[in-house]
């Protein structure tokens, strides 16, 4: 299958500051990628759904300014936490998926701890 | 609105029985479905996938899932588990008309497999 690669794997900040997490599509291009949150123990939450080349699409309730996806090329998306708290800390995933509508490929996620 | 349920927060089997974590879903039109495995702090792998076609699919590891469309399911089967399947499994659904590209998640299945 398709590869996707996120990075870091793991993150720790200090409360007030920003982090940024990348997520690349290494063997395809996609037009689409994903982010989501996961909470321990807990199912996936579709954070944003992002488009190559224009405004992420955010889920109701997900703060736009707090987390700030960029989606420049069509090999990579980043998913910037500005200002994190600790309630910001938690597992973060993308997928990026072909231009056809099928199975969507996931990146290995961010642990992020604020401190 | 589409949904998904996955009944049971957590199977427990013995190693080389038969192992079913269920599903069902609820979407207008016809539907994607999918399986995934998620490992701790890793992130989701793809198992297999329900498009068109023949109910029974066969996907990784020695999986496979039937799709049953009068009660809307689409259980996970394996006819003999390993200790290694021990893991989060997640059922996914996207439905074909207006389609976003979105995954619709379960609330996830935890599956141990004992020695």
């Amino acid at each position: 299958g398709a590869v996707v690669s996120q990075h870091p794997s793991r993150v720790i900040c200090k409360s007030g500051t920003s982090v940024k997490i990348e997520c690349r599509s290494l063997d395809f291009q996609a037009t689409t990628m994903f982010w989501y949150r996961q909470f321990p123990k807990q199912s996936l939450m579709l954070m944003a759904t992002s488009n190559e080349g224009s405004k992420a699409t955010y889920e109701q309730g997900v703060e736009k300014d707090k987390f700030l996806i960029n989606h420049a090329s069509l090999t990579l998306s980043t998913l910037t936490v500005t200002s994190a708290h600790p309630e910001d800390s938690s597992f973060y995933i993308c997928s990026a998926r072909y231009t056809s509508p099928l199975e969507a490929f996931f990146g290995q996620g961010t642990r992020l701890t604020v401190v | 609105a589409q949904s998904v349920a996955q009944p049971e927060d957590q199977v427990n089997v013995a190693e080389g029985n038969p192992l079913t974590v269920k599903c069902t879903y609820s979407v207008s039109g016809n539907p994607y479905l999918f399986w995934y495995v998620q490992y701790p702090n890793r992130g989701l792998q793809f198992l297999l996938k329900y498009i068109t076609g023949d109910n029974l699919v066969k996907g990784s590891y020695g999986f496979e899932a039937e799709f049953n469309k009068s009660q809307t399911s689409f259980h996970l089967k394996k006819p003999s588990a390993l200790v290694s399947d021990s893991a989060l499994y997640f059922c996914a659904v996207r439905a074909l008309t207006g389609n976003t590209g979105k995954l619709i998640f379960g609330q996830g299945t935890t599956l141990q497999v004992k020695p």
